[in-house]
């Protein structure tokens, strides 16, 4: 069974940077690609972009293009989520999840990104 | 980029009561490609149906999902008290990746 588990909340200056990490155990990075997925408060899930570990390819919304980064370490089944430029619009939840071809069938717990002055 | 319009916003329904989901995409999308999940308070979403009408692993058979091209729906027969949450539909296409959800349905007892 895949768990993911993602690293703890954030307290952000608008203009600043954040990084969330996400690692896998009981799966092999080289299986699946790893999906981010944003949740504002009381909003829907909104999708960010993928990254494909084995093949060091990452796939961002055009939302997000040229503002996010989506990087994994395989010797350490973990990856990342560089978001810049924050503003108070990107205050939410982020999660990661596993993405066996469109399907996100295991998920993080979230972590909780506030951008606040 | 596809649109998913989810119907009604909030469904109140008693214990025991079977629910109707429904879920209207922009333009076509392929079944294998259309999935439902059930989000709860403070929890991440959960995977229940992909391919339309395939129930994920451990998921009941009082949850169904039907459908084909604009229009899928997912139904719960029969629910129970676990089953009162948000569910949300999503749709992905892979050329480009993009994938979108739904603005979701909350299942609310009555």
């Amino acid at each position: 069974q895949v768990q993911l588990v993602q690293s703890g909340a954030e307290v952000k200056k608008p203009g600043s940077s954040v990084k969330v990490s996400c690692k896998a155990s009981g799966g092999s990075f080289n299986n699946f690609a790893i999906t981010w997925v944003r949740q504002a408060p009381g909003q829907g899930p909104e999708w960010m972009g993928r990254v494909i570990p084995i093949l060091d390819t990452a796939y961002y919304a055009q939302k997000f293009q040229g503002r996010v980064t989506f990087t994994a370490d395989k010797s350490t089944n973990t990856a990342y989520m560089d978001l810049s430029s924050l503003r108070s619009e990107d205050t939410a939840i982020y999660y990661c999840a596993r993405d066996m071809v469109g399907l996100l069938d295991f998920w993080g717990q979230g972590t909780l990104v506030t951008v606040s002055s | 980029e596809i649109v998913l319009t989810q119907s009604p916003g909030t469904l109140s329904l008693s214990p025991g009561e079977r629910a109707t989901l429904s879920c209207r995409a922009s333009q076509n999308v392929r079944s294998s490609n259309f999935a439902w999940y059930q989000q709860k308070p403070g929890q991440a979403p959960r995977l229940l149906i992909y391919g339309a009408s395939s129930r994920a692993t451990g998921i009941p058979d009082r949850f169904s999902g039907s459908g084909s091209g604009t229009d899928f729906t997912l139904t719960i027969t029969g629910l129970e008290p676990e089953d009162f949450a948000v569910y949300y539909c999503q749709q992905h296409g892979s050329s480009p990746p993009m994938y979108t959800f739904g603005q979701g349905t909350k299942v609310e007892i009555k």
